[in-house]
C-alpha cells in the first residue's frame, strides 16, 4: 500500500501565478479531506469529501481556493491567483469513514508551497 | 462551532521524564477523541483513539490518553519519554453534530533532551 501520495512535494511560485495541488488518496477510503498547516494557525480543515462529494467547505478562505474529486483516486486542490499568506504546507489525507471502530486520517507527505 | 485547545505551545523535558499534553475541546455531545503525532520531517500519524468504552486509551509507543467527560479533556501521557518521541503533537476532535469533520487543536511541540 503506497499510502495517501501527493505531489508536488515543493512549490515555488510567484504572486498571481496558479498552484494546483494533486493527491491521490489510498485505495478503498470513501474519505478525502485538505488541511493546510502553518506556524500561526496550525493544522486547519479547507475541504472535505465523502464518496467525491465536498461535504463541508467552510475551511475554504476565498473563492481563490477551490477543490476538486472527480473520482475516487484523485483530488485537486487549486489555488488561483496565488497570494504570499497562502505559503504552507498543504496536507491531504483519506480515511476510510464506513466503519467507525478502524476510522484513523492517513496522511500523506503534504505540499510545501511558497508563494513569492 | 467545535473547537480543540491545547495548552502548550513548547514543551522541553530531559529523557526519562513525564510527559503531560493537554487536550480540551468545546463540544458537549458525543464526540470521538484522537491524538495524531508529527515526527520531524515526516507526516502526521494516529497515535492513539477513542470512541467508546473505557475511557483511558492505550496507544503506540507507550502513550495513552485519558476522556474525562466532565472536564471535556482528552490529556495525553507517557510515563517515561525517549528522545525519539521529539515531535509535535496534535489532539483532534470529532463530533457528528459537527458534521463528522474533524478538528485539530494547535499542537505542542515536545523537544526531548538526550
Amino acid at each position: 500500500d503506497a499510502g495517501v501520495i501527493q505531489s508536488p512535494r515543493h512549490e515555488v511560485t510567484e504572486m498571481g501565478q496558479e498552484v494546483t495541488l494533486r493527491c491521490k488518496p489510498i485505495s478503498g477510503h470513501n474519505s478525502l479531506f485538505w488541511y493546510r498547516q502553518t506556524m500561526m494557525r496550525g493544522l486547519e480543515l479547507l475541504i472535505y469529501f465523502n464518496n467525491n462529494v465536498p461535504i463541508d467547505d467552510s475551511g475554504m478562505p476565498e473563492d481563490r481556493f477551490s477543490a476538486k474529486m472527480p473520482n475516487a483516486s484523485f483530488s485537486t486542490l487549486k489555488i488561483q491567483p496565488s497570494e504570499p499568506r497562502d505559503s504552507a504546507v498543504y496536507f491531504c489525507a483519506s480515511s476510510d469513514s464506513k466503519t467507525e471502530a478502524n476510522e484513523k486520517l492517513f496522511f500523506g507527505s503534504g505540499t510545501q508551497l511558497s508563494v513569492l | 462551532a467545535q473547537s480543540v485547545s491545547q495548552h502548550n505551545h513548547h514543551v522541553i523535558l530531559s529523557e526519562a521524564a513525564s510527559l503531560e499534553l493537554g487536550c480540551n475541546y468545546s463540544y458537549g455531545g458525543t464526540v470521538n477523541l484522537f491524538w495524531y503525532v508529527q515526527y520531524p520531517g515526516q507526516h502526521l500519524q494516529l497515535l492513539l483513539k477513542y470512541f467508546s468504552g473505557d475511557p483511558l486509551v492505550k496507544g503506540i509507543k507507550g502513550f495513552e490518553a485519558e476522556f474525562i467527560k466532565s472536564k471535556f479533556s482528552f490529556n495525553l501521557r507517557k510515563p517515561s519519554v525517549q528522545w525519539s518521541d521529539t515531535a509535535e503533537y496534535f489532539c483532534a476532535v470529532k463530533s457528528k453534530a459537527a458534521g463528522n469533520k474533524l478538528t485539530f487543536g494547535g499542537g505542542t511541540r515536545v523537544l526531548v533532551k538526550p
